[in-house]
């Protein structure tokens, strides 16, 4: 089907392990987000892509890693999970000249 | 950086009911931009505003775009069950290399 998808929908790992959660689009938007969404705290960028090969940090881009080595595809890699990283993580896409983002189900990781 | 305050944080009302919430930002912002989020989902975008003193709606959704540049509301009337998720406003600045700054949501719940 047609659109953004996350995956998986819930994860949860130890403390430690790396972690990566996947997302996909089937346009070819040239922009994707990382945001986590935390209580308290609304939606916060950690990292985005303005095209393949291209990314950049967010506000919160500590011990996390992304790559986007095609414009489908932008995972992102949690190093070396802490608690702290336990969250609802949604993926979106931008494609040039439109409004808003496009948003993901969201995958939720709990890190124990 | 940028911060918005989006204000109440949350709202408990009767169906039927009107309801109203705002963001405030101490930066200018060219587009405003509301969401809503569903239980379990990503946020979906409601509206869009482009120029200061616009007003749009959609449906039971009406939404201004402050004159100053630094806020904007939204109003829901005669509020339905199916109206109760998080409601987010987004502003975009120029030159923000089309990166969205979001408020931290006004959870609405509406008692059938």
């Amino acid at each position: 089907d047609a659109g953004i998808t996350q995956s998986p929908r819930y994860k949860i790992t130890e403390t430690g392990r790396q972690v990566t959660l996947m997302c996909h689009q089937t346009w070819s938007h040239s922009y994707m987000f990382w945001y986590r969404q935390d209580l308290g705290h609304g939606l916060r960028l950690i990292y985005y892509s303005a095209a393949a090969d291209i990314t950049d940090k967010g506000e919160v881009p500590d011990g996390y890693v992304v790559s986007r080595s095609k414009t489908e595809n932008f995972p992102l890699t949690l190093e070396s999970a802490t608690r702290s990283q336990t969250s609802v993580y949604f993926c979106a896409t931008r494609d040039r000249g439109t409004d808003g983002y496009t948003f993901g189900s969201g995958t939720r990781l709990t890190v124990v | 950086g940028q911060q918005l305050n989006q204000s109440p944080q949350s709202m408990f009302i009767q169906e039927g009911e009107d309801v109203s919430m705002n963001c405030t930002s101490s930066s200018i912002f060219n587009t405003w931009l509301w969401y809503k989020q569903d239980p379990g989902e990503g946020p979906v975008l409601l509206i869009a505003l482009y120029k200061a003193g616009e007003l749009t709606s959609n449906g039971r959704l009406t939404a201004q775009f402050g004159i100053t540049r630094k806020d904007s509301f939204l109003n829901i009337s005669a509020s339905i069950p199916s109206d109760v998720g998080i409601y987010f406003c987004a502003g975009q600045s120029g030159g923000s290399n089309y990166k969205l700054t979001f408020g931290k949501g006004t959870l609405l719940t509406v008692n059938p």
